[in-house]
């Protein structure tokens, strides 16, 4: 049982360059979640997503978007990276009823020049 | 914007002492968690407490709860070196986005053997 599987575990991206992560869950979960991570600034929600087919914006959801085809899958998208989003991106997912935990994958580490 | 944030940032005991951290929040809360992340991989889940909860206990790990105060402590009993995490409070809000959760910045967490 994988869990949460973030790929790639870490890129270098150049300024302009677009890219997309993958997120996927085994464990039948509704909702998923992107985050990322940066020193000092803990965990920021970028955007999740209440179950196939939905996605909506969190904390920081600026140059980024998001697909939710499958239930286990989630994808999270940089148009045009800039080094500002230079960071740790975290996908989680939980049940989604009210107070579950949620699963976090082992992050991808994404560095841009 | 943050809603959890831990107390002290920093922390470092010996083996076998005990540790506790801190959390203060904002605004009405639905439950309480708290993660682990080792360094380089993502946040394990804990313990959850609940709004009508006071404490709840895990193995080594004891959670109090005081909304009047809207602040949670995390005690860890009889450390380890395989104890030296950072941990991260997050709370998750009543009402309409109650399957969300905003994670405060985190204690670093350091058990010298």
């Amino acid at each position: 049982n994988a869990g949460v599987t973030q790929t790639p575990k870490f890129r270098v991206l150049k300024t302009g360059q677009s890219m997309t992560l993958l997120c996927a869950q085994d464990m039948n979960h509704e909702y998923m979640y992107w985050y990322r991570q940066d020193p000092g600034m803990g965990l920021r929600l970028i955007h999740y997503s209440v179950g196939e087919g939905t996605t909506a914006k969190g904390e920081v959801p600026d140059g980024y978007n998001v697909s939710r085809l499958k239930k286990q899958n989630f994808l999270l998208g940089l148009e045009s990276a800039a080094p500002s989003q230079t960071s740790v991106y975290f996908c989680a997912s939980s049940p989604g009823r009210v107070g579950q935990p949620q699963h976090f994958g082992d992050g991808t580490r994404l560095s841009i020049l | 914007s943050q809603q959890g944030e831990e107390d002290p940032q920093a922390l470092s005991i010996q083996e076998g002492e005990n540790a506790t951290m801190n959390c203060s929040y904002k605004t009405s809360i639905n439950n309480l968690q708290w993660y682990r992340q080792n360094s380089g991989r993502g946040l394990v889940h804990l313990i959850l407490i609940r709004s009508n909860e006071r404490e709840k206990h895990s193995g080594r790990l004891r959670v109090t709860l005081d909304t009047s105060k809207k602040s949670s402590s995390l005690l860890i009993t009889a450390s380890r070196a395989a104890d030296t995490a950072s941990y991260f409070c997050a709370t998750g809000n009543s009402g309409g986005s109650n399957y969300k959760l905003t994670f405060g910045k985190g204690t670093l967490l350091t058990v010298n053997p």
